[in-house]
């Protein structure tokens, strides 16, 4: 499975401010998605990257709020644009299997706590 | 009603039990089935991964799929304290995005 990095690891950052977190693949996907997961709770999928056409959000995430880059099939960002205390979060990215199946391997994560 | 349903636990169990956790789902489109481990403060480890219903066996670990019930199991023998941690599991369709359980926490006491 592919080795992804996440940075920053954790930040805290002050209200309405912006934070961009970057997500490194160590070889091509063509697939990689971005989460939120709130303490206590499962995974919400945020949207999907792919590499050359524009994100493709989920119900309740507009790109206005989250935007994303994709500019090659290796690398990622997620931007938390405007942050309020109820965006604090782990936020995840994931890269879909090169294998034709429904698989998913994940980073380590992004804490993120706004005061 | 959620798509996926699992029970979050607390589960504790003393070590070397044998542990099983489960989730139901409603959507009777999903084919692929996972499992993944979470660590606290790390993100989710893809622990099993079947296609469709039957068994499917890597060391200490079994993941049973139940397609008529629409029913996933995994089963932990020999529990270890170092098997403590969030398990989660996740469904969907080729080519779709996944859904994920709650996530069920457990405790292996030693």
């Amino acid at each position: 499975s592919a080795v992804i990095s996440q940075k920053p690891s954790r930040d805290i950052c002050q209200r309405g401010t912006s934070l961009t977190i970057q997500c490194q693949v160590d070889s091509q996907v063509t697939m990689m998605f971005w989460y939120r997961q709130q303490p206590g709770q499962s995974l919400t999928l945020i949207a999907t990257a792919n590499q050359g056409s524009e994100a493709t959000y989920e119900s309740g995430f507009v790109i206005d709020k989250f935007p994303i880059s994709r500019p090659n099939l290796t690398f990622s960002t997620l931007t938390v644009s405007n942050m309020s205390p109820e965006d604090s979060s782990i936020y995840l990215c994931s890269v879909g299997s090169s294998g034709g199946t429904n698989e998913q391997f994940f980073g380590p994560g992004t804490r993120l706590t706004v005061l | 009603q959620k798509e996926v349903e699992q029970d979050p636990g607390p589960l504790s169990v003393p070590e070397g039990a044998i542990v099983s956790l489960n989730c139901t789902y409603s959507n009777s489109a999903f084919q692929y089935f996972m499992w993944y481990r979470q660590y606290s403060r790390k993100g989710p480890e893809l622990l099993m991964y079947t296609y469709s219903s039957g068994n499917k066996e890597d060391g200490r670990f079994t993941a049973q799929v139940d397609k008529s019930s629409k029913y996933i199991s995994l089963f932990i023998r020999d529990s270890q304290p170092s098997d403590s941690a969030t398990y989660l599991c996740a469904m969907g369709r080729y080519g779709n995005k996944l859904v994920f359980g709650a996530g069920t926490i457990l405790r292996v006491k030693s």
